[in-house]
């Protein structure tokens, strides 16, 4: 069954530096999310992507994060500078055209210093 | 805008009792509702979905839930806990399909399933 992936698991940095999540969606779907789920509270959007362009971003996505699908299959966000209070779970997702169904990968565990 | 309220953060049934999780959502338009599991280190798995088709709605793992419009509610049910059932559980609303359409997620709920 296909499913969603992203890289790496976990990743650990210092604040103030860029990172780069990775996510590989479903391979025929359209629609990619990113979402963040903070310890122990609930999971918030934070953008939506389609057509190689942002459908809707949340107050959270500032100016310090981007996304982009470099390549037709990755789908990445970036966080320029980061900041203690980005540390989070980030979870990508994808859906098809037509489905109204979200797939989650497992997501990226990043943390802050 | 969208919402949806789950009741109770946390919930504690015995083993082969009944498992209710409360969820009551808001929008100004036809819902799209879901429930996700989330289980220990992992990612958000789909349980079940309410398209404005049938209001009782069938999932993995013996879960159900029924959509009622006049209650804005989609309580999530399984007639009898398993052990395997401990997670968190999350109740989320879109309001259209076909496009990229955010889900907005309650505050979950954690299922402690004891002996």
């Amino acid at each position: 069954e296909p499913e969603v992936t992203q890289t790496p698991s976990h990743q650990v940095t210092q604040m103030g530096q860029e990172v780069i999540l990775r996510c590989v969606p479903i391979s025929n779907h359209l629609y990619f999310y990113w979402y963040r789920q903070i310890l122990g509270q609930k999971v918030e959007f934070l953008v939506s992507f389609y057509n190689n362009e942002i459908s809707e971003k949340s107050e959270i996505f500032d100016d310090q994060f981007s996304v982009e699908r470099p390549d037709g299959s990755n789908f990445t966000l970036k966080i320029r500078s980061t900041k203690l209070e980005d540390s989070a779970m980030y979870f990508c997702a994808s859906q098809g055209l037509g489905g109204e169904t979200q797939y989650f990968g497992p997501g990226t565990r990043l943390l802050v210093l | 805008a969208q919402s949806v309220t789950q009741l109770g953060s946390h919930v504690s049934v015995s083993e082969g009792a009944l498992v209710l999780l409360r969820c009551n959502y808001s929008s100004s338009v036809p819902p799209y509702l879901f429930w996700y599991v989330q289980y220990p280190n992992q990612g958000l798995q789909l349980l079940l979905k309410y398209t404005s088709a049938a209001t009782l709605v069938k999932g993995i793992n013996g879960f159900e839930a029924e959509f009622k419009k006049s209650e804005t509610s989609f309580h999530l049910t399984k007639p009898s806990a398993h052990m395997s059932d401990a997670a968190e559980y999350f109740c989320a609303v879109s309001d259209l399909t076909g496009t990229a359409s955010k889900l907005t997620f309650g505050t979950g709920t954690r299922l402690q399933v004891t002996l």
